[in-house]
């Protein structure tokens, strides 16, 4: 049991706008910012988004925030190039390690 | 920008102990956290343990026993060796720079481009 959760599948249509999410706990994303990767066809992953601000060259249809104890990667005008696993992570302290969600397949129909 | 690139052996014999380097160029080795995040085949992305550039490590609970990360500022290089492997350790690994953010390694910023490691004999 991962410390971090994600959604298994997410799915939306192009132009859509869809929201991930990754939901912790206090020792975790409710105490850090949090990072989120695109993994294209199980390629390296790629940053798209790291506490609320954009990575250089990522398009700003990504955005991040964060409630609580669960943080949330949202996509406005979903293209069919979004279309891979997303990740989440950061660091728990009470682990003194930094941990992953399980990942999140977004699927652009 | 950055740039991190993992080399070593491709194939490794079940006990024996893998080895990998990564390369960092574009940027100094200072002021930032160095890790290896492993992903097997099917499976999501798992942190192996980092090095922050003075010297100080973390690692996953999971692999401590079996893991030491080491950091050659002289190439900005840092290594991973993982002993005693199994068929369970065969995956893609990666190094990864995380910045200080917090007083943690919270996040990635940039990504090597991975390395397939096989246990098998």
């Amino acid at each position: 049991q991962s410390a971090v959760t994600q959604e298994v599948s997410v799915s939306g249509t192009v132009g859509q706008k869809v929201t991930l999410s990754c939901t912790g706990n206090i020792n975790n994303i409710g105490s850090y910012a949090v990072g989120w990767y695109q993994q294209i066809s199980h390629g390296a992953p790629k940053t798209v988004m790291f506490g609320n601000s954009l990575p250089s060259g990522i398009p700003d249809r990504f955005s991040g925030s964060k409630s609580g104890t669960t943080a949330s990667l949202t996509i406005s005008g979903l293209q069919p190039e979004d279309e891979a696993d997303y990740y989440c992570s950061t660091w728990d302290y009470s682990l003194s390690a930094v941990v992953f969600g399980g990942g999140t397949k977004l699927t652009v129909l | 920008q950055e740039q991190l690139q993992e080399s070593g052996p491709g194939l490794v014999k079940p006990s024996e102990t893998l080895s990998l380097t990564c390369t960092v160029s574009g940027d100094s080795i200072s002021g930032y956290y160095w890790n290896w995040v492993r992903q097997s085949p099917g499976n999501g992305l798992e942190w192996i343990g980092h090095i922050y550039y003075t010297g100080t490590t973390n690692y996953n609970s999971s692999l401590k026993s079996r893991v030491t990360i080491s950091l050659d500022t002289s190439k900005s290089q840092f290594s991973l060796k993982l002993s005693s492997v199994t068929a369970a350790d065969t995956a893609i690994y990666y190094c990864a720079r995380a910045p200080l953010y917090g007083g943690r390694a919270v996040y990635f910023d940039y990504w090597g481009q991975g390395s397939l490691v096989t246990v098998s004999s």
